[in-house]
């Protein structure tokens, strides 16, 4: 089974951008693509986007086309997921996790996860 | 974008006993439907997929079924550990999550 260990926490200023790393071990990097799902403090999960080395973009939600980036380093079979202007309402653990490949797209069910990266949004 | 209710918002069961999680989509996801078990300061775990087909190693005290619009989640025998917040997940059209819904074993 894949396993991910995520980048550590983060303490950021309003205004800025963040960026934060998810390496997977064990499988094929190509069989299987990364996403990435967020929790506020107390809240519900939201799904920010994910990516795959075979598909030639990464998959984003709606709520943050423009301000996030996605991508992958096959070399280090590592994610990042990049977000600009960041406010306090960035302010979440964010969780990589693998999802499967379907007919030229992800199919978005999460298995396994990683620990979690807890992101901080102050001034 | 496909919006996912989950009822009741909280549960609370005797040891032993069955709860039954109910999920409604706000249009038809077919069986594309995933459900997950997120305890105290943990990642959330994949219980349930396609509806009604358990991850590797969830015990069979767990069951999915519906497709369309409304699904259930049933967990038999409920043990301490099954304390946690379920949540339902739609992956039709890019992925949302239902709001929670938070189980107490009494």
């Amino acid at each position: 089974q894949v396993q991910l260990m995520q980048s550590g926490a983060e303490v950021i200023r309003p205004g800025s951008s963040v960026k934060v790393s998810c390496t997977a071990s064990g499988g094929s990097f190509r069989t299987y693509g990364l996403s990435w799902v967020r929790q506020a403090p107390g809240q519900g999960l939201e799904w920010v986007g994910g990516i795959s080395p075979l598909f030639e973009k990464p998959d984003y939600a709606q709520k943050f086309q423009g301000r996030v980036t996605i991508t992958a380093d096959e070399s280090t079979t590592t994610a990042y997921l990049e977000l600009d202007t960041v406010t306090s309402e960035d302010t979440a653990v964010y969780y990589c996790a693998t999802v499967n490949l379907g007919l030229g797209e992800l199919v978005h069910w999460f298995h396994p996860w990683g620990h979690g990266t807890p992101v901080t949004v102050s001034s | 974008e496909t919006v996912m209710t989950q009822s009741p918002a909280t549960l609370s069961v005797s040891p032993g006993e069955r709860a039954t999680l109910y999920c409604r989509a706000s249009q038809r996801i077919s069986t594309n439907l995933a459900w997950y078990q997120q305890r105290p300061g943990q990642a959330p775990r994949l219980l349930i997929y396609a509806a009604s087909s358990r991850a590797t190693g969830i015990p069979a005290r767990f069951s999915g079924s519906g497709s369309g619009t409304d699904f259930s989640l049933t967990i038999t025998s409920l043990q301490s550990d099954d304390s946690a917040v379920y949540y339902c997940q739609q992956y039709n059209t890019g992925a949302t999550f239902g709001q929670g819904t938070r189980v107490e074993i009494k």
